[in-house]
């Protein structure tokens, strides 16, 4: 079964513009991550926050978790072009033996 | 320098052939996966081996199997194609058993007609 759900499945914002998307999770996890994957290209890893973790951030990018609610928000600031993609999360349980288990990820469309 | 590799990028094939598809690391990393995504871009777990031993076999077609001649390897042999086959395939590795970031291949699209 699918342990993660996304939302929106899709986002279309101009360039400057913030984007957020929701990732939710149905088990315990072991930390939360999320990747992108351009057009025909594969998965680039972009943040880990661990479950002890309530927020993180790299460069542009801003993720929350909430273990309680089993939720997790990946914020881009500042969109550029180049961040036109798909976004997945993906949970790892303790006992996964380093399994990800992927949401249906969320299509951003930046435009210039 | 690519950090993982696959082999063919793509593959359009008859059904009921057999095919494979190769992975290869030079990260140095132990843990080697193969993912699968479907037509609607959703991705799971088919294998993982740790150290040339197979450590995740989720509920996979035996038509499917995987083979790492050693760790820097993962090859994946597919029997009897079915066009339900058709998907873009991921290798992924990661640095130890249980490590958590995951680092992708490019993968292999695969078109079965």
């Amino acid at each position: 079964s699918q342990q993660g759900e996304e939302d929106p499945q899709a986002l279309s914002i101009q360039e400057g513009e913030n984007a957020t998307m929701n990732c939710s999770y149905k088990t315990s996890i072991n930390n939360l991550q999320w990747y992108r994957q351009n057009s025909g290209r594969g998965l680039v890893h972009l943040i880990l926050i661990r479950s002890n973790e309530r927020e993180k951030h790299s460069g542009r990018l801003r993720v929350t978790l909430d273990t309680s609610k089993k939720s997790s928000s990946l914020l881009i600031t500042a969109s550029r072009a180049a961040d036109t993609a798909s976004y997945f999360c993906a949970s790892q349980r303790p006992d996964s033996w380093g399994k990800l288990q992927f949401g249906a990820g969320t299509q951003v469309v930046v435009t210039p | 320098d690519t950090a993982v590799s696959q082999t063919p990028k793509y593959l359009v094939t008859q059904m009921g052939n057999d095919k494979s598809i190769k992975c290869e690391q030079n990260l140095g990393h132990d843990t080697m996966y193969w993912y699968k995504q479907d037509s609607k871009k959703f991705l799971k777990i088919m294998f993982s081996y740790n150290n040339k031993e197979l450590i995740i076999n989720e509920t996979v077609p035996n038509r499917f199997s995987p083979k790492s001649p050693d760790k820097a390897h993962l090859n994946l042999h597919i029997n009897s194609l079915e066009l339900g086959d058709s998907a873009v395939y991921f290798c992924a590795s990661s640095a130890g058993f249980g490590q958590e970031t995951q680092y992708f291949g490019p993968g292999t699209r695969l078109l079965v007609l």
